[in-house]
């Protein structure tokens, strides 16, 4: 099936550093991924949704200069927490829809958890 | 503004007996519904999913009921097993043929099969 991968699966950072996560789609190409934040024992919540070649588009309340998006190729996305807090410190998940494949095609990665101190 | 809830936060069921998880919606432009499986600091493990135009979809140990009408979905997992210990999550997405359909999650349940 489908698979996503995303790097690293864990990071921790010290607080006012730049934080880079990468989303690879390994079998199938994406020209949309999406980027999710989970809280503890919360839900996952849908921070932007990255186009590849052009800009994000981002949620209601998720700053756009701190998480920022890039999607420069069809299998690759990456999410840059800049100028990380404490409050920042959080579950990441990205997914990609391939179109094809169980759930609609809908692929997750692993996650990534940032701990800022 | 939740879209989607799951009004139970947590669940206890003794192993073999029936986990029924229940999903209420209030967007109306919801026609494709999917099941979650997550541990943590892990991602979601897709389960099982619906479209609007059917009211029950079977897998295995796992059914997902959808009751259109009163914007409703549960899912059966039977026999429960101490592996099925989980949080579950149902999400929904007004159309599934785009690339960009975005997923919208519920809130989440804590499924606990006791020995």
């Amino acid at each position: 099936g489908a698979v996503v991968s995303q790097h690293p699966s864990w990071v921790i950072c010290k607080s006012g550093t730049s934080v880079k996560i990468e989303c690879r789609s390994l079998d199938f190409q994406a020209t949309t991924m999406f980027w999710y934040r989970q809280f503890p024992k919360q839900s996952l919540m849908l921070m932007a949704t990255s186009n590849e070649g052009s800009k994000a588009t981002y949620e209601q309340g998720v700053e756009k200069d701190k998480f920022l998006i890039n999607h420069a190729s069809l299998t690759l996305s990456t999410l840059t927490v800049t100028s990380a807090h404490p409050e920042d410190s959080s579950f990441y998940i990205c997914s990609a829809k391939s179109g094809w494949g169980q759930g609609y095609g809908y692929t997750f990665g692993s996650g990534t958890r940032l701990t800022v101190v | 503004d939740q879209q989607v809830k799951q009004n139970s936060p947590s669940l206890s069921v003794q192993e073999g007996r029936i986990s029924i998880l229940n999903c209420d919606y209030t967007n109306s432009m919801f026609d494709y519904f999917l099941w979650y499986k997550k541990y943590p600091a892990e991602g979601p493990t897709f389960l099982i999913s619906i479209s609007s135009i059917k009211d029950k979809n079977e897998d295995g140990r796992f059914t997902v009921f959808l009751n259109k009408s009163a914007k409703h979905l549960s899912l059966h997992i039977v026999p429960s097993q101490p592996g099925d210990s989980a949080v579950y999550f149902c999400a929904a997405s007004p159309d599934y043929t785009g690339t960009a359909s975005k997923l919208t999650f519920g809130t989440g349940t804590r499924l606990q099969v006791t020995l």
